[in-house]
């Protein structure tokens, strides 16, 4: 199985601020990488996929970027309602692995 | 819009049966694939399985041994069977729609979970 190694666990911000979570591959999976939130008690939601493209609806301050087997979603502007977890998914290969998460608290 | 709605036991005893269900509203079957997921609480996500609308499935190597994905394609539903469940296997239970090209792959509509616990 291809292990993803998501980092920071957890990351404290205030409103107006930049995020960035990165998620590590433990082999190649060229672009198939999907970023996805999730908000306590719900199903998680997608966000970006193909590692940069941003899912219809998704407000444009997320984004994603791929650098090898380096992947980075970016919050810009963190807005009260992007205080959730965050989950990376390689679908390059079944099973399809997901990363740890990393929690965005409020600071 | 597309809805996902499951349902099936939440309270089981070691080595029982998992059984759960999901329809689909609003859309067909066609054209995407159908999966499972699982949360243990506080933890992260597990890929269970996947069927298509014609019945090809997938299964985690993990779990492989143990699990049944299945589709009904007259009735616009899908199914997760699990046997000889443990307290691992503990977890809320997703089911969802995954949208695949020769360019992206990603799961855009789940259901709302089923929560699961083992338990003697």
């Amino acid at each position: 199985d291809i292990q993803m190694t998501q980092s920071p666990s957890s990351v404290s911000a205030s409103v107006g601020d930049r995020v960035s979570i990165t998620c590590r591959a433990s082999q190649g999976i060229s672009s198939w990488l999907v970023w996805y939130q999730q908000k306590p008690g719900k199903a998680p939601e997608v966000l970006i996929y193909a590692a940069s493209s941003l899912q219809s609806g998704v407000p444009s301050r997320f984004s994603g970027s791929a650098s090898g087997t380096d992947f980075t979603l970016t919050i810009n502007n963190l807005q009260p309602e992007d205080f959730a977890t965050y989950f990376c998914q390689q679908v390059n290969s079944f099973p399809y692995t997901f990363g740890q998460g990393t929690k965005v608290e409020i600071k | 819009q597309v809805q996902l709605q499951q349902w099936g036991a939440g309270l089981l005893k070691p080595s029982e049966t998992l059984s759960l269900t999901c329809a689909v509203y609003g859309g067909s079957l066609s054209d995407h694939y159908w999966s499972w997921i699982r949360q243990p609480p506080g933890k992260g996500l597990e890929c269970i399985g996947e069927v298509d609308h014609r019945g090809n499935t997938k299964h985690s190597p993990s779990l492989k041994s143990r699990v049944t994905v299945s589709i009904d394609t007259s009735k616009n539903q899908f199914s997760l069977i699990l046997k000889s469940v443990t307290a691992a296997d503990s977890a809320i239970y997703y089911c969802a729609r995954g949208t695949r090209s020769y360019y992206y792959d990603y799961m855009d509509v789940w259901g709302k979970g089923t929560t699961v616990t083992v338990s003697s």
